[in-house]
């Protein structure tokens, strides 16, 4: 069975901490993709990153980082230096067979 | 930039009454899906298409109804409905080739059944 579990409900930090949002995955495929979109107080989710099984390295996209381990089936997120405008709810996301299976979400929220 | 429009962001229907859920991109994807958003349940799919006249049912397709009659529209039907469908409701669409590309995301629907 394909499954996404987010753990964290919610996240307060006040800006300027790093933050790191969690998701663990089951899939007994090889062949799969993991996704994190953000969802902010507008509604739209916006997607953030892609990462596909055979592809373990780590990625940096400025604030934003993404740990990618298939060891312990892990892919978190961590923002660096968060900002009030990381307020969203941020859902991770597993793609095995034909369709996306969303984890039920984490609502950052970023104090000034 | 892709985009992706739903006909409404908020509606309110009476319970039994038919209705329409419009989405509408402007890529040419021919993938498109209808998910369902409730508070604690994350994302669910209803249903999703990856071609024209053609429809998959999703995890929670019951209640509900599709159309893909042109590439680029995907209308949501409710057929009767229910109070236990209140909900947000939001559209999306991606190139082919499952798995491999991301999906966009319209804006949402937030559809209240009294």
């Amino acid at each position: 069975a394909q499954k996404v579990t987010q753990a964290q409900t919610e996240i307060s930090v006040v800006e300027k901490e790093d933050v790191t949002l969690d998701c663990v995955y089951e899939t007994r495929d090889t062949t799969y993709y993991l996704f994190w979109y953000k969802q902010p107080p507008s509604g739209e989710l916006v997607f953030l990153i892609r990462r596909n099984s055979f592809d373990e390295q780590n990625e940096i996209s400025g604030r934003y980082s993404w740990n990618f381990q298939k060891s312990t089936s892990s892919f978190n997120f961590t923002i660096t230096a968060s900002q009030v405008v990381d307020s969203a709810v941020y859902f991770c996301a597993l793609d095995a067979t034909d369709k996306l299976i969303f984890g039920t979400g984490t609502r950052l929220q970023v104090f000034p | 930039d892709v985009k992706v429009t739903q006909s409404s962001r908020y509606l309110v229907k009476r319970t039994g009454e038919k209705v329409f859920l419009e989405c509408v991109q402007d890529m040419d994807h021919e993938n498109m899906f209808w998910y369902r958003q409730d508070p604690g349940l994350g994302l669910r799919l209803i249903y999703f298409s990856y071609d024209v006249k053609m429809k998959e049912k999703g995890d929670i397709p019951e209640g509900y109804s599709v159309s893909r009659e042109k590439k680029e529209r995907f209308s949501l039907i409710l057929e009767s409905a229910s109070t236990n469908q209140t909900s947000m409701y939001l559209c999306a669409s991606s190139l082919p080739d499952r798995g491999s590309y991301e999906q966009y995301f319209g804006p949402g629907t937030r559809l209240t059944v009294t």
